[in-house]
């Protein structure tokens, strides 16, 4: 089992739609949730963290976390062709600092 | 304020070459990431400084990979004869300190021929 999994996708919702994509991780002491946006050919960038179970906003977006389930989710509202990209679920695990990053879900908004 | 960067932006070496990769972490960060992204996967670990100190190496694929960090602030990743598997993304990302977010720079394209 994948320490932190993702649906690779893609994942394709009309523009305007709520887009949600999903994680589940595998370390039940997981403390710190992060999620990534990458763009094609370019570096991930940091979209919300998220540390206490329960909803998260930030604009457009949601981030969701239930450690009973261990899972993490976001929303994305009202979507954008420019939304499209791969999202990255990132958890740290316990006793450490570093990320372990899931595959990505390739996230398709069509105009 | 400025971010992460990286050099270089792409290296392309002959197999078994020696090759360095830098990275200036955003100023006053003390913790420093290096990972490696192959396509399609998300990254992967390599190694992670907190100041001059390499605090966990356990992502280091072999003892041909080597990383410093001697004065806190830029590292840079050392790969020693180079192999066609070392062909990735190798992300630099820093942090306020270990436990805060993670900002990634833009990567060096690292191809070995």
């Amino acid at each position: 089992q994948k320490e932190v999994e993702q649906n690779s996708g893609p994942l394709s919702v009309p523009e305007g739609a709520i887009a949600s994509l999903n994680c589940t991780y595998s370390d039940r002491g997981s403390q710190s949730f992060f999620w990534y946006r990458q763009y094609s050919g370019k570096s991930p960038e940091l979209i919300m963290s998220i540390y206490s179970n329960g909803d998260k906003e930030d604009g457009r977006f949601t981030a969701q976390l239930n450690k009973a389930s261990q899972y993490v989710s976001l929303l994305i509202r009202d979507s954008q062709p420019s939304d499209s990209a791969t999202y990255l679920c990132a958890v740290i695990g316990s006793g450490t600092y570093k990320y372990i990053f899931g595959t990505g879900t390739r996230l398709k908004v069509l105009a | 304020g400025a971010g992460v960067s990286q050099t270089p932006s792409n290296k392309v070496t002959e197999k078994g070459k020696y090759v360095e990769l830098r990275c200036d972490p955003i100023s006053g960060h003390t913790a420093l990431y290096w990972y490696r992204q192959s396509l399609g996967q998300g990254p992967e670990f390599l190694i992670y400084f907190q100041g001059t100190g390499a605090a966990d190496d356990s992502g280091l694929p072999n003892d041909r990979f080597f990383a410093v960090r001697p004065e806190g602030s830029v590292s840079t990743l050392k790969i020693q004869r180079t192999e066609r598997g070392d062909s990735a993304v190798y992300l630099c990302a820093s942090s306020l300190n270990f436990r805060g977010e993670k900002y990634f720079g833009p990567g060096t394209r690292l191809t070995v021929t």
